[in-house]
């Protein structure tokens, strides 16, 4: 079975600009939640959805949005870039059951200049 | 203060050593307890996962939690030098308002030398 997969793996935009990252799921999974990875404050939780819904969301800025298809392919999106975005941003799948394993993607390295 | 605390090391050890990686919690709702692996430039690999208290044994690696303490370990014996990597605890509680939410450490970096 394959795993999560994330698009681009990297990127490099400017301040003031938006970015789109996609992530497909591993085939059957219906969650997927997205996280931010930065050396100073480690793994972050930014949202989580399930069946096309945000179902929770962490503690950023409205900046920060995201979606999820029928498909249960996701895209989280991020306006306005500050240099403080620049992170990993990774990806999770799991099935609908509370408590479950989340699989991660190899992440989309974002660099603001 | 962290909901979770983790030594971030570095933590560098020869290779067959038993290696102790160790994090601490503050929210007794936590009930799901994992430990990932990452290495450089990669995402973090499901290593172990517990549900509430006591031991799971996966090959080398052994997990522990204990809810009383908020302490949780992983254990790796006859560490090789391709243990080297990241370890990451994290947990998670349930409830709607926690869903697909995981708590991470900080993670602790383990060089393990030949």
């Amino acid at each position: 079975k394959a795993g999560v997969t994330q698009t681009p793996r990297y990127l490099i935009k400017t301040r003031g600009q938006q970015v789109t990252l996609s992530c497909s799921p591993i085939s059957g999974h219906r969650s997927v939640s997205w996280y931010q990875q930065t050396p100073g404050q480690g793994l972050q939780f930014l949202f989580e959805y399930f069946s096309e819904t945000q179902r929770n969301k962490g503690n950023f800025p409205g900046r920060f949005s995201g979606r999820q298809f029928s498909n249960s392919r996701s895209e989280m999106n991020v306006s306005t870039l500050e240099l403080g975005d620049s992170a990993l941003y990774l990806c999770a799948s799991s099935l609908e059951v509370m408590g479950d394993t989340q699989y991660f993607g190899p992440g989309t390295r974002l660099t603001v200049l | 203060q962290k909901e979770v605390e983790q030594d971030p090391g570095p933590l560098s050890v020869p290779e067959g050593a038993i290696v102790s990686l160790n994090c601490t919690y503050s929210n007794s709702a936590f009930q799901y307890f994992m430990w990932y692996r990452q290495y450089s430039r990669k995402g973090p690999e499901l290593l172990m996962y517990t549900y509430s208290s006591g031991n799971k044994e996966d090959g080398r690696f052994t997990a522990q939690v204990d809810k009383s303490s908020k302490y949780i370990s992983l254990f790796i014996r006859d560490s090789q030098p391709s243990d080297s990597a990241t370890y990451l605890c994290a947990m998670s509680a349930p409830g709607s308002g926690n869903t697909g939410k995981l708590i991470f450490g900080q993670g602790t970096t383990l060089q393990v030398k030949p």
